[in-house]
């Protein structure tokens, strides 16, 4: 299993466009890249996954290089509601995937 | 299509006690996950089920705790003779099919006093 690195927290302002980036260096050929949210007291949540280049839906974007040791994660204008911790996740199915301490995000007005 | 329910949202019990924790899937999924999260930190993988059958149980601990998944109701992670370290928040996840995305229940927060 892959494992990821990903900064354990940042700071932002509303408005701002955030980038999360994580390190996989040891991805498989099989691999998909995965980013869930979590607010306190909840369950994650699926935000979005990508195996290579560029993926876009209307939270965020993925972008992956062509290596895909590494993957970045795009929130356009956040506002106070994301904040959140938000985790990258490295697998090719989903029966472990694994969960690190993620990136706490926080959001400033 | 209601989400993946989970139940209690809070349970308290001594130590000693046993504590069962429900999930019941989203409609048309076969596939449930428990994960366990201790404050400040991130989920831990416990057990992968898939109707009837254990997948992997890698993650969960091989004294006292014990995952089901039957062929009507909802999926059990049960804990005998719990102790004040198996406080936490249980995630039961479910998904249709190995290669989805999991969706995630609002968790039960486990507390042993």
């Amino acid at each position: 299993l892959a494992k990821t690195t990903q900064p354990i927290s940042m700071d932002s302002y509303e408005g701002q466009e955030v980038n999360i980036t994580c390190s996989h260096n040891n991805i498989a050929t099989n691999d998909y890249i995965t980013w869930y949210q979590q607010f306190p007291s909840q369950g994650p949540r699926f935000i979005i996954q990508g195996y290579k280049t560029k993926v876009t839906n209307e939270v965020a974007s993925l972008f992956i290089p062509a290596d895909r040791k590494s993957s970045t994660l795009s929130l356009p204008r956040v506002s106070l509601s994301d904040t959140a911790v938000y985790y990258c996740l490295v697998g090719g199915n989903t029966d472990k995937l694994i969960f690190g301490t993620g990136t706490r995000l926080q959001v400033f007005p | 299509n209601a989400g993946v329910m989970q139940n209690p949202r809070h349970l308290v019990r001594r130590r000693g006690q046993e504590a069962r924790l429900r999930c019941s899937p989203m409609k048309g999924h076969s596939h449930v996950y428990w994960y366990r999260q201790l404050p400040e930190e991130g989920l831990k993988f416990m057990v992968y089920l898939q109707k009837e059958n254990i997948i992997d149980e890698s993650g969960m601990p091989k004294e006292r705790f014990s995952a089901e998944f039957p062929k009507e109701g909802p999926s059990i992670l049960r804990i005998q003779q719990v102790v004040r370290g198996d406080s936490a928040a249980y995630f039961c996840a479910s998904s249709p099919r190995q290669d989805e995305k999991l969706f995630f229940g609002s968790g039960t927060q486990l507390s042993v006093l």
